[in-house]
């Protein structure tokens, strides 16, 4: 089975810190995502990764930014955290070859930020 | 742009009566469409997809999804509902060829009663 694993369930952080929100996925996937969940809204998607060190912005990437520098990990950054970024975020991988496969999700990080 | 319409934020159902959830999209060109669960602080999980082919599709946990291309709609279905379906669920539609983003609906949430 595909894992996929975010490195917090829970994190709290203070307006103008800079969060690190780290994803692993252990099945080779070459494309990763991160989106946030707000309710009401749905899942937004703030960026994606279709290779190592190759990224593509998704519908919502103000205020953040990624790193991929090896194929299973894959990092949101919150450069300056703010209180509208207090949300859920989920992290997500599949294989490549098109968009008819399957998208796999971490159990999410829910983040507060004060 | 492609989006998803899921007109019910809430569907209320008894135990062992059918249920369904409603999705309909905006594409161009033919779609991938899937649908996907939530249950209570747990990440995502897949469900059941369209691809090409019969236009009903049978996914886990005995739910079925029917393609209606003329209606633009992929509406969710099961014959006999249980408590444990009780969750969060969202449709999600990539158009072929895409870059493989998925567009999600802002979800339904299910509740069968005992």
């Amino acid at each position: 089975d595909v894992k996929v694993t975010q490195s917090s369930r829970y994190l709290v952080k203070r307006t103008g810190e800079k969060v690190f929100l780290e994803c692993v996925q252990d099945m080779d996937h070459e494309n990763m995502f991160w989106y946030r969940q707000d309710p009401g809204l749905g899942l937004r998607l703030i960026y994606f990764s279709y290779d190592v060190k190759m990224k593509e912005k998704g519908d919502i990437p103000e205020g953040y930014s990624v790193s991929r520098e090896k194929k299973e990990r894959f990092s949101l950054i919150l450069e300056s955290a703010s209180t509208n970024q207090t949300s859920m975020y989920l992290c997500a991988s599949t294989l490549g070859g098109g968009a008819y496969n399957e998208q796999f999700f971490g159990p999410g990080t829910r983040l507060t930020v004060l | 742009a492609q989006s998803v319409a899921q007109p019910e934020d809430q569907v209320n159902v008894a135990e062992g009566n059918p249920l369904t959830v409603k999705c309909t999209y905006s594409v161009s060109g033919n779609p991938y469409l899937f649908w996907y669960v939530q249950y209570p602080n747990r990440g995502l999980q897949f469900l059941l997809k369209y691809i090409t082919g019969d236009n009903l599709v049978k996914g886990s946990y005995g739910f079925e999804a029917e393609f209606n291309k003329s209606q633009t709609s992929f509406h969710l279905k099961k014959p006999s509902a249980l408590v444990s379906d009780s969750a969060l669920y969202f449709c999600a539609v990539s158009p072929r060829g895409s870059n493989y983003k998925l567009t999600f609906g802002k979800g339904t949430l299910l509740t069968v009663n005992p």
